[in-house]
């Protein structure tokens, strides 16, 4: 069974903090890697799909670090701001002989602070 | 452009009951995804449509959810009967290729009472 876990699950963070979260997924057979921001009561949205080991993308204050020979991927939110507060989905993408389909974590849940 | 449309966006019933989830993807968009959100996991897929074929769906429970996709276009997911442990959101995402990024409509929340 492929896991991809994420951690923290939670964060409650002050306004202007920066902060981090993990994204772990298996180091064989990489892919991609997917990362999506779910505000409440909207859709989940595509923040960064990264396929390549030592990848850094970056979209305004949020950026994103790929490491796939250790399986791991960080993201960064520098001077957090309370319309940061959102799920952190990661998902990783299984590409095989039979299958092709996106693995998600179970999220961190951000909520920042005024 | 048109993202993409989901309903009902609420939906509570009892067991045993069943219901209906209908997605309009983006135009153009060949692929097609249900997946299934229950509080505290991610979301887990339930069927994979190119076009109007069906390319993954393995962890769909065929006893009780069935799925279509009338002319590559429009898809509707179904529950029949509706159990305890389908509370869930039912997200629909369509994506240019297979598994490339994918645009979400803002779900579906079933109750089931």
């Amino acid at each position: 069974i492929l896991n991809v876990e994420q951690s923290p699950q939670s964060l409650h963070v002050q306004e202007g903090d920066s902060t981090n979260f993990t994204c772990s997924f298996p180091s064989s057979n990489f892919y991609a890697l997917h990362w999506y921001r779910w505000e409440t009561a909207k859709s989940p949205e595509a923040l960064f799909v990264m396929t390549l080991n030592g990848d850094e993308k970056k979209k305004g204050r949020i950026s994103a670090t790929l490491n796939t020979k250790e399986g791991y991927s960080y993201l960064y939110i520098k001077g957090s701001q309370p319309e940061d507060s959102a799920t952190y989905l990661c998902a990783f993408r299984i590409l095989s002989y039979n299958t092709d389909k996106l693995i998600f974590g179970t999220g961190t849940r951000l909520q920042v602070f005024p | 452009e048109a993202g993409v449309a989901q309903s009902p966006r609420y939906k509570i019933i009892e067991k045993r009951q069943s219901v209906a989830f209908w997605c309009n993807p983006i135009s153009g968009h060949a692929t097609l995804y249900w997946y299934q959100q229950i509080l505290g996991q991610g979301p887990k897929l339930l069927i994979q449509f190119q076009n109007n074929g069906v390319v993954d769906d393995s962890q769909l429970p065929k006893d009780r959810f069935s799925a279509e996709r009338l002319k590559g276009v429009d898809s509707t997911l179904k529950i029949q009967p509706a159990k305890l442990e389908d509370s869930a959101v039912y997200l629909c995402a369509s994506s240019w290729e297979a598994t490339g990024e994918l645009f979400f409509g803002e779900g579906s929340r079933l109750t089931v009472l």
